[in-house]
């Protein structure tokens, strides 16, 4: 079956540190791929998604890109911010059709001014 | 405009009693799904519906677990007879349509405690 494989936490850095939170998956046919945050009192939000091989998604100076020969989603950033602290979610999308989300475990992001 | 709403946000009962859950999803949004997301774990997917049917009830653990969208809007997630190991947060989450391009949104959730 599918299932997402996440680097575990929690993760402290300093602000303007560099970030990596690392991710790989094992799935059959070619998955999309997703990172979503939880932000403290939130709920999930999107953050980022690739849907094909090679794809870079981006957004809020967060990266990552769909590397097929490793199975794998590396979320970066290079310079965090103590706004950055929530909690990230590296998941897939089989695209058989229902679109349901394997999600990892999460990594818990602490930035510390 | 509004999001995805879940009602109550926190509900505590005692094993063996039943419980429902509520989502209100985005309006005009056809596909809606029910996640679980138990301490220090991801979500896993419990059930998906396309307008009024459920397509995948694949994630539901077991026959105390249902849920029902009868008029392809609001969903209710049912648990017969409570046990402790189903306290978790369920999630409800929608999207305009039942394809990855669409955005989907998730509600708050509605934190189960079963004493």
């Amino acid at each position: 079956g599918n299932s997402v494989t996440q680097m575990e936490g929690p993760v402290t850095l300093s602000e303007e540190a560099f970030l990596t939170i690392n991710c790989t998956y094992t799935a059959t046919g070619y998955p999309s791929l997703f990172w979503y945050v939880q932000y403290p009192g939130e709920g999930l939000q999107l953050l980022l998604k690739a849907t094909k091989a090679d794809d870079k998604g981006s957004n809020k100076g967060f990266e990552a890109t769909y590397r097929k020969e490793t199975t794998s989603f590396h979320l970066e950033k290079g310079s965090v911010q103590v706004s950055d602290s929530a909690v990230y979610f590296c998941a897939l999308s089989a695209n058989f059709g229902n679109e349901k989300l394997t999600f990892g475990t999460g990594t818990r992001l602490t930035i510390i001014p | 405009g509004a999001g995805v709403s879940q009602t109550p946000s926190n509900k505590v009962t005692e094993k063996g009693k039943y419980v429902e859950l509520r989502c209100d999803p985005i309006s005009g949004h056809t596909a809606l799904y029910w996640y679980r997301q138990s301490l220090g774990q991801g979500p896993e997917f419990l059930i998906y519906f396309q307008g009024t049917g459920a397509a995948d009830d694949s994630g539901l653990p077991n026959d105390r677990f249902f849920a029902v969208r009868p008029e392809g809007s609001v969903s209710t997630l049912k648990i017969q007879r409570t046990e402790r190991g189903d306290s978790a947060m369920y999630l409800c989450a929608s999207r305009l349509t039942g394809t990855a391009n669409s955005p989907l949104h998730f509600g708050n959730g509605t934190r189960l405690t079963v004493t």
